[in-house]
């Protein structure tokens, strides 16, 4: 079963404006991690931010943001103030309790338009 | 501070035969996790190294094997190659996770692109 959803193959953005990508995903285990990363052409994966099962406060590192619904089950990624550099893949992953492993969705493609 | 550095960075190889992949971690870091992304899908885990033995392993089969030395460096091997074993290997660094969901965050190199012909 898949885990992790993504469900926004592509997006664009206009430069200066905020996006929202969208992140569900699935799991019994009340202990658990949610991370987004960056892929950018490169192919390198650069890790953005990380939201805790047991964090109070939706995650934030500079402009981008966390928004975390536990009931609902979703994490999604708020980035504000859109630059041109922000165009790449993005992907949410989860990793659960004692696991070593992370599960990532299968990517959004973000196109920051000038 | 060198990062995760992966080799070699593109090969191409025929079916069946045999290749090896290179990582070295980042510095400080003990552990190697090692992750396939086949073209426009998201990484699955292979397998994770710590203390140079095989900690947990994801849902690949034997052909995939892997080693980790003394200086925490891995390679990652795969034998009698598919045509879908063609994609981007990424080998990530992380310090002593296990057990906790928030340790560990993953450093990923540039990855190895393996194409099977």
């Amino acid at each position: 079963a898949q885990k992790i959803t993504q469900t926004q193959p592509g997006m664009f953005v206009q430069e200066k404006e905020a996006v929202t990508l969208d992140c569900t995903y699935d799991t019994s285990d009340p202990s658990y991690g949610l991370f987004w990363y960056k892929q950018p052409s490169s192919g390198e994966m650069i890790f953005l931010i990380y939201q805790g099962s047991y964090d109070q406060q939706n995650a934030t590192e500079g402009r981008y943001s966390l928004n975390f619904q536990k009931a609902r089950k979703s994490a999604n990624l708020v980035i504000s103030a859109s630059q041109l550099g922000d165009s790449a893949m993005y992907f949410c992953a989860m990793r659960e309790g004692l696991g070593n492993d992370m599960r990532f969705g299968a990517g959004t493609r973000l196109t920051v338009k000038p | 501070d060198a990062g995760v550095t992966q080799s070699p960075t593109h090969l191409i190889k025929t079916r069946g035969q045999q290749v090896t992949l290179r990582c070295s971690p980042k510095s400080g870091h003990d552990t190697v996790s090692w992750y396939q992304q086949a073209l426009g899908q998201g990484p699955q885990f292979i397998f994770q190294y710590y203390e140079e033995e095989e900690r947990q392993r994801g849902n690949f089969p034997d052909r995939f094997s892997g080693h980790q030395f003394p200086n925490y460096s891995s390679e990652l091997n795969v034998n009698a190659l598919l045509l879908g074993d063609s994609a981007l290997y990424l080998c990530a660094s992380s310090l002593g996770t296990s057990g906790r969901p928030d340790v560990g965050e993953l450093f990923f190199g540039e990855g190895s692109r393996l194409t099977v012909l």
